[in-house]
């Protein structure tokens, strides 16, 4: 049930763009993106819920696409800020509990 | 607006000790989640509070175990230690359900177990 991740890794230049992707096995009702920089607690970014418009945080974007099962965070442009490691997470009822399941994580390094 | 507190930060334990996590949540966030953070699974819910009721769960070993007062404060307790019970521990609070709102992390607890 845990949602998977790609790529695992990206590094980029300064003002480069990227795409991280987060599928499901299960259909999805909600997605859920967190950056963590290291050493520090994940942050929250957006979550983007079924049915609902293109969230947007600064210049990070990110689509949901319920047919595919899958969602995906757009980074354009990107600053030595955006670094960190970034984690989806998707909704999933199991033995009557409702939690919150995060990928493993995509850990993205941009350089100068 | 002061964030989540979650003390101790570091802790080291020995194999079969049990040990307790505390968790002050951001005020008037009644919702406390706890993760468990290693390397190899990433971010593992355990648990859920909320008005003092575990509200849901994951599937760790009823050695896990936590509880919230009445000022939404939690506390997590791992009773009888293994060594892969080694990981960063996360609290992350939120006004009401975790599931449809924002969480707020609180830096966590880092725990080694020898």
């Amino acid at each position: 049930q845990q949602p998977v991740q790609s790529p695992q890794a990206v590094i980029l230049r300064e003002g480069e763009d990227a795409v991280i992707n987060c599928s499901s096995s299960k259909a999805l009702y909600s997605v859920h993106w967190y950056r963590q920089k290291h050493g520090e607690a994940p942050v929250f970014l957006m979550i983007l819920l079924k049915g609902g418009e293109q969230m947007r945080h600064e210049k990070i974007s990110a689509s949901f696409n319920e047919k595919k099962q899958q969602s995906s965070l757009y980074l354009t442009a990107s600053q030595l800020s955006y670094s960190g490691t970034y984690f989806c997470g998707t909704y999933v009822t199991q033995g009557g509990s409702e939690k919150l399941v995060f990928g493993k994580g995509t850990k993205l390094t941009v350089n100068p | 607006k002061a964030g989540v507190t979650q003390t101790p930060r570091y802790l080291i334990k020995t194999r079969g000790q049990q040990v307790t996590l505390s968790c002050s949540p951001i005020s008037g966030h009644r919702s406390v989640s706890w993760y468990q953070q290693t390397p190899g699974q990433g971010l593992q819910f355990l648990f859920e509070y909320f008005s003092e009721t575990q509200r849901n769960k994951g599937n760790f070993p009823g050695r896990f175990s936590g509880r919230q007062f009445s000022n939404s404060r939690s506390e997590m307790n791992v009773s009888t230690l293994e060594l892969g019970d080694s990981a960063l521990y996360l609290c992350a609070s939120s006004l009401d359900s975790p599931t449809t709102g924002e969480l707020f992390f609180g830096e966590g607890s880092r725990l080694t177990v020898l």
